[in-house]
């Protein structure tokens, strides 16, 4: 199956800083991608559908200032959480979108990035 | 709009007894179904994935769903649990009307005793 690669795994940083999180579809290219965020023992929550070549599409509640999505390429989405504070500490994983053809597509995810803000 | 709902948080069961783990389903659009598993500290694993062909989908370590739209359920079974399938279950939707974003359940912890 499809690859997709996240980085870092892992990042702890001090509050008022900003962290970039970059997700790479290793062996397709990705016109979309998503990015989620599990708190711990909950659910994904969608928090924005990222396009290459346009701007994101944030879902209702999500700071577009505080989560900037950029999707240069066809391989590359990174997510930057800036001026970060202790409560955006989480769990934030990306999918990268294949186009099966016909009526669906499917979503491969990353392995999640750990951040910890303290 | 696309919803679904985890009917359990917790499911405990013992090795080598039938694993039930439900899902329903809220769809405006012929739905795409999938269910995933999260092991600790993992990614995300596809099990299986409905996409309008065969109701009864099987997937990899021997789960199987069924797609039910009378019911509006999608529910992973597997006849026999192994310890090794203790993990975290996502049912997810997705709909072709909505730029084929994926919509999570809350989940479903699986724990299989000796």
């Amino acid at each position: 199956g499809a690859v997709v690669s996240q980085h870092p795994s892992r990042v702890i940083c001090k509050s008022g800083t900003s962290v970039k999180i970059e997700c790479r579809s290793l062996d397709f290219q990705a016109t979309t991608m998503f990015w989620y965020r599990q708190f711990p023992k909950k659910s994904l929550m969608l928090m924005a559908t990222s396009n290459e070549g346009s701007k994101a599409t944030y879902e209702q509640g999500v700071e577009k200032d505080k989560f900037l999505i950029n999707h240069a390429s066809l391989t590359l989405s990174t997510l930057t959480v800036t001026s970060a504070h202790p409560e955006d500490s989480s769990f934030y994983i990306c999918s990268a979108e294949w186009v099966a053809g016909g009526r669906y597509n499917e979503q491969f995810f990353g392995p999640g990035t750990r951040l910890t803000v303290l | 709009a696309q919803s679904v709902t985890q009917l359990d948080s917790h499911v405990s069961v013992s090795e080598g007894t039938p694993v039930l783990l439900r899902c329903n389903y809220s769809s405006s659009y012929s739905p795409s179904l999938f269910w995933y598993v999260q092991h600790p500290n993992k990614g995300l694993q596809l099990l299986l994935k409905y996409t309008s062909a065969a109701t009864l989908v099987k997937g990899i370590n021997g789960f199987e769903a069924e797609f039910k739209k009378s019911e509006t359920s999608f529910h992973l079974t597997k006849p026999s649990a192994h310890m090794s399938d203790a993990a975290e279950y996502f049912c997810v939707v997705s709909g072709v009307g909505n730029f084929n974003k994926f919509y999570f359940g809350s989940g479903t912890k699986l724990n299989v005793k000796p």
